[in-house]
């Protein structure tokens, strides 16, 4: 089964700093990928990062990048010069491998991290 | 990007009605949809895969015959929560899995509230 694993309920940091999420992760399988996405209040889910388990670099997207170390089985999401707007809950999520041609593949979700940033 | 919506964004109803929550893919076609229900301040929790043509794969735990999935044509799935009790009341949430992309679409969230 999949499992994934965020040990901050929640996180201060100051605006225009950056601040690292931490998510571990436990799978069997030998593909599958990694994602995040972040959680204003109003409730809708917004995609911010993937990450693939055979992708070598790890994976940047605007201010935000991903810190895969895939032997360690951890996928910390990094957020450079936070917004004030960046405060919100931020899942890191797995899905099975495959879904890409079977459209299939459900994601497992971690607890969150609800993210305060500071004037 | 893909859009997916749904409707009613938020419902109140009383205890012992039914309640049909719609998810659509707005401009692809989507054979797999999934719902989730959140409580506050909590994670996601799958409740069910729904697929286009057939009957839905539940996780363990969830009600089939209390929460009812149809997945009519590939654009549109719906959820009824019947016979609604004021547990129930819940964010439900749909996503929908587009080919060739990664990331699964969200719908903006419907907010149940059974009195």
């Amino acid at each position: 089964a999949q499992k994934i694993t965020q040990t901050q309920p929640g996180m201060f940091v100051q605006e225009k700093e950056a601040v690292t999420l931490d998510c571990t992760y436990d799978t069997s399988d030998q593909s599958y990928g990694l994602f995040w996405y972040k959680q204003p209040s109003s409730g809708e889910m917004i995609f911010l990062i993937y990450q693939g388990s055979y992708d070598e670099q790890n994976a940047t997207e605007g201010r935000y990048s991903l810190n895969f170390q895939k032997a360690r089985k951890s996928a910390n999401l990094v957020i450079s010069a936070s917004q004030l707007g960046d405060s919100a809950m931020y899942f890191c999520a797995m899905r099975e491998g495959g879904w890409v041609y079977t459209n299939a593949g459900k994601s497992t979700f971690g607890d969150g991290t609800t993210l305060t940033v500071k004037p | 990007g893909a859009v997916v919506s749904q409707h009613p964004s938020w419902v109140i109803c009383k205890s012992g009605t039914s309640v049909k929550i719609e998810c659509r893919s707005l401009d692809f076609q989507a054979t797999t949809m999934f719902w989730y229900r959140q409580f506050p301040k909590q994670s996601l929790m799958l409740m069910a895969t729904s697929n286009e043509g057939s009957k839905a794969t539940y996780e363990q735990g969830v009600e089939k015959d209390k929460f009812l999935i149809n997945h009519a044509s590939l654009t549109l799935s719906t959820l009824t929560v019947t016979s609604a009790h004021p547990e129930d009341s819940s964010f439900y949430i749909c996503s929908a899995s587009r080919p060739l992309y990664n990331e699964q679409f969200f719908g903006p969230g419907t907010r149940l509230t059974v009195l």
